[in-house]
């Protein structure tokens, strides 16, 4: 099983929807957790990282559910210029070593 | 401008060759690593490194070492290069606070 699993997608909606992408993450002792954007040939971004209570920044809304091992990220009034690909990611251990899931695509047509 | 740099952004091999990729930094950040991505898939952690002088294998080190003899610099050496090390390497550092990424070096081995 991997140790973040994501659906690939691809997520294709229409300009001004809103979009949701979950990921699970195996290991109970992970101590972080971020959600990256990565344009198609690019390297990784940080979008945002994700707190138990729940964060916003703009259209982005991320939440965290410690006793399910899921995270989730809600994208409100779809951009074209938000398609590419959303990496959930977890940080395990003080070597602030990352563990990446595979991604989920998004395209936001016009 | 501050960051990470990688040497080379391109480059192909000839099976059994070997190579060395350079990952710079200079924001004088303690951690460094070495990831690579394969295509629908997440990074994947080579090799860390916690500080100067030190290193340590992460989920898939086999075919390839590192050295971090000065901390600005992190070295990631194929021996005997092999198709199945065809992939984008990604190089990061972390001062504890955040990562930065480098651009990436696309690796093809034939």
């Amino acid at each position: 099983r991997k140790e973040v699993e994501q659906d690939p997608g691809p997520f294709n909606v229409p300009e001004g929807a809103t979009v949701a992408f979950n990921c699970t993450y195996s290991n109970s002792a992970s101590q972080s957790f971020f959600w990256y954007r990565q344009d198609c040939r690019k390297e990784p971004k940080l979008l945002m990282s994700v707190y138990s209570s729940g964060n916003e920044d703009g259209r982005f809304t991320a939440q965290l559910n410690r006793a399910s091992q899921y995270i989730s990220l809600l994208i409100r009034d779809s951009k074209l210029s938000d398609s590419a690909t959303y990496l959930c990611v977890v940080r395990m251990d003080s070597s602030y070593k990352l563990i990446f899931g595979s991604g989920t695509r998004l395209l936001v047509r016009p | 401008n501050a960051g990470v740099t990688q040497t080379p952004k391109f480059r192909v091999l000839k099976t059994g060759q070997s190579m060395t990729l350079l990952c710079a930094q200079d924001m004088n950040h303690e951690y460094m690593y070495w990831y690579r991505q394969d295509p629908g898939m997440g990074l994947r952690l080579i090799h860390y490194s916690v500080g100067e002088g030190t290193t340590a294998k992460g989920e898939v080190p086999d075919g390839y070492n590192v050295s971090r003899l000065k901390k600005q610099n992190f070295l990631l050496g194929l021996e005997s290069a092999a198709p199945s090390q065809t992939s984008v390497y990604f190089c990061a550092s972390n001062s504890g606070y955040g990562y930065t990424f480098g651009s990436g070096t696309r690796l093809t081995v034939v």
